[in-house]
C-alpha cells in the first residue's frame, strides 16, 4: 500500500529566504507526483504535475524534483514571499491506479 | 473556463438527514473523482468516474453513500442518512486525461449536528 510522508509538518521562514519542502512515498511505482498548495477553507490548487519519467519541473519560482528510485520529491521554493504561506501537499499516482494518494502535506507561514 | 463547480460550499445538517453535494467538472474533462478531507485521515478518495462510468468505489465508506454522473456535466455524492463522522470536506475533481493533472473545486464543508 502506498503511503506518502511529508516533512516537516510546519515550517516558518522569514521573507525572502528559500526553502525546501520534502515527500517521501513507500512504493517506486508510480505513473506521476503532483504538488498542490491549500490556502486555509479553500480548495487545491494544482502547482507542478512530474511525469515519472521526468525528473524535474519548474514554474516560476517553484521548481519540483523527483527521484523514484529512491521515493522522494522536493519542492523548492525561492525568495519566498508573504503570500506563499499557505499548506503544501504532495500527492503520487500509483502505476495502475487513478486515484491519488496524498501526503498529511507541510503548513508553510512566511513573515514580512 | 469556471473550473471544477461545487454546491452548497457550507451544509449543515443533522443527524439521519438525507445530504446531496454536486459537482460540475470543467468542459471536456472525462475523468471526476470525490475525495473527502478530515483532519484525522487527510483527503482520501472516495469513488472515480471515467466517461460518466463509475470505475472504482472502493473508497466509498458504506452503503449510506452513493454517487451518480448521469452525465458529462453533472455528478453527485448522496449521504443517507448523514451521521456527526461523516462531517468533513468534500472535494471534486476532474481531468482531462489520463496524462494530466487533477483540478479540485472549492470543496463542500458538511457538519452533521
Amino acid at each position: 500500500k502506498q503511503e506518502v510522508t511529508q516533512i516537516p509538518a510546519a515550517l516558518s521562514v522569514p521573507e525572502g529566504e528559500n526553502l525546501v519542502l520534502n515527500c517521501s512515498f513507500t512504493d517506486s511505482a508510480i505513473y506521476n507526483l503532483q504538488w498542490f498548495r491549500q490556502d486555509p477553507g479553500k480548495g487545491l490548487t494544482s502547482l507542478l504535475l512530474i511525469q515519472s519519467s521526468q525528473r524535474e519541473q519548474t514554474s516560476g519560482r517553484l521548481n519540483a524534483s523527483l527521484d523514484k528510485s529512491s521515493g522522494r520529491s522536493t519542492l523548492y521554493i525561492a525568495a519566498s514571499q508573504p503570500g506563499d504561506s499557505a499548506t503544501y501537499l504532495c500527492a503520487v499516482r500509483p502505476s495502475g491506479f487513478q486515484k491519488l494518494v496524498f501526503g498529511t502535506g507541510t503548513r508553510l507561514l512566511v513573515s514580512p | 473556463d469556471a473550473g471544477v463547480i461545487q454546491s452548497p460550499r457550507h451544509e449543515v445538517t443533522e443527524m439521519g438527514q438525507e445530504v446531496t453535494l454536486r459537482c460540475k467538472p470543467i468542459s471536456g474533462h472525462n475523468s471526476l473523482f470525490w475525495y473527502r478531507q478530515t483532519m484525522m485521515r487527510g483527503l482520501e478518495l472516495l469513488i472515480y468516474f471515467n466517461n460518466n462510468v463509475p470505475i472504482d468505489d472502493s473508497g466509498m465508506p458504506e452503503d449510506r453513500f452513493s454517487a451518480k454522473m448521469p452525465n458529462a456535466s453533472f455528478s453527485t455524492l448522496k449521504i443517507q442518512p448523514s451521521e456527526p463522522r461523516d462531517s468533513a470536506v468534500y472535494f471534486c475533481a476532474t481531468r482531462g486525461s489520463s496524462y494530466n493533472e487533477q483540478f479540485f473545486g472549492p470543496g463542500t464543508r458538511l457538519t452533521v449536528l
